[in-house]
């Protein structure tokens, strides 16, 4: 069965302390994968989309990268506005169209 | 270049009731996907509309109904309003790429929709 898993599911850093959230797939023949940031009540916001093994993309703090199991989403001297919930997703074709699958997220929380 | 707009921004309605939610697509965008998120959830796809067709549909029952207009704006419709249908509506515009390679869909802020 398609599958996204988020890892972990909340996050707690220091301002300043680096780390990484990771998003693995089950999904076949990846078409690309999605990076979204969400603040509460407020539709998701793109962040990055990845094609193939072995690409990264990167914007200020973030950089993700990706595997052909997994992608991860590293977050360098976090700042206290980074905190939101970050999603991931992949496509998956069913016929013409191509749906989303989401993971859970991860809610990543920084503090000052 | 006008982002994904969504209206009304909240909404409360009461069981058995329906409702209609609104969304304006990203300039240059003529494919336009709707999802459900719960709270703690990720979305849920409902269905998605290419060039005023549906094209593709999720695990939701027909009561979820939808539009799409020549502009490319949406409309999502749900009939017989039920408790768990509370929820923000999302909904996405993209524009479809050639080849294997998924569109990016960019979303709109949201709908809250409350029912009673």
């Amino acid at each position: 069965e398609d599958q996204v898993t988020q890892s972990p599911e909340a996050l707690r850093l220091q301002e300043g302390e680096s780390s990484s959230l990771n998003c693995s797939y089950t999904v076949s023949g990846l078409r690309g994968l999605f990076w979204y940031r969400q603040d509460p009540g407020k539709g998701p916001e793109f962040l990055f989309t990845l094609y193939s093994a072995g690409e990264e993309k990167e914007k200020e703090r973030l950089k993700a990268t990706l595997t052909k199991k997994e992608s991860f989403l590293h977050i360098t001297a976090p700042k206290p506005e980074d905190s939101a919930t970050y999603l991931c997703a992949v496509p998956r074709d069913a016929g013409n169209n191509r749906k989303l699958i989401w993971g859970l997220g991860t809610s990543l929380a920084v503090n000052p | 270049e006008t982002g994904v707009t969504q209206s009304p921004t909240h909404l409360i309605k009461t069981r058995g009731q329906q409702v209609t939610l609104r969304c304006s697509s990203q300039s240059g965008h003529n494919t336009v996907s709707w999802y459900q998120q719960a709270l703690g959830q990720g979305p849920q796809f409902i269905f998605q509309y290419y060039r005023e067709e549906e094209n593709g549909r999720g695990n939701f029952p027909p009561r979820f109904s939808g539009l799409q207009f020549p502009n490319y704006s949406s409309e999502l419709n749900v009939n017989a309003l039920e408790l768990d249908d509370s929820a923000l509506y999302l909904c996405a515009s993209s524009s479809p790429t050639s080849g294997r390679r998924a569109d990016t869909q960019y979303f709109g802020p949201g709908t809250r929709l409350t029912v009673l």
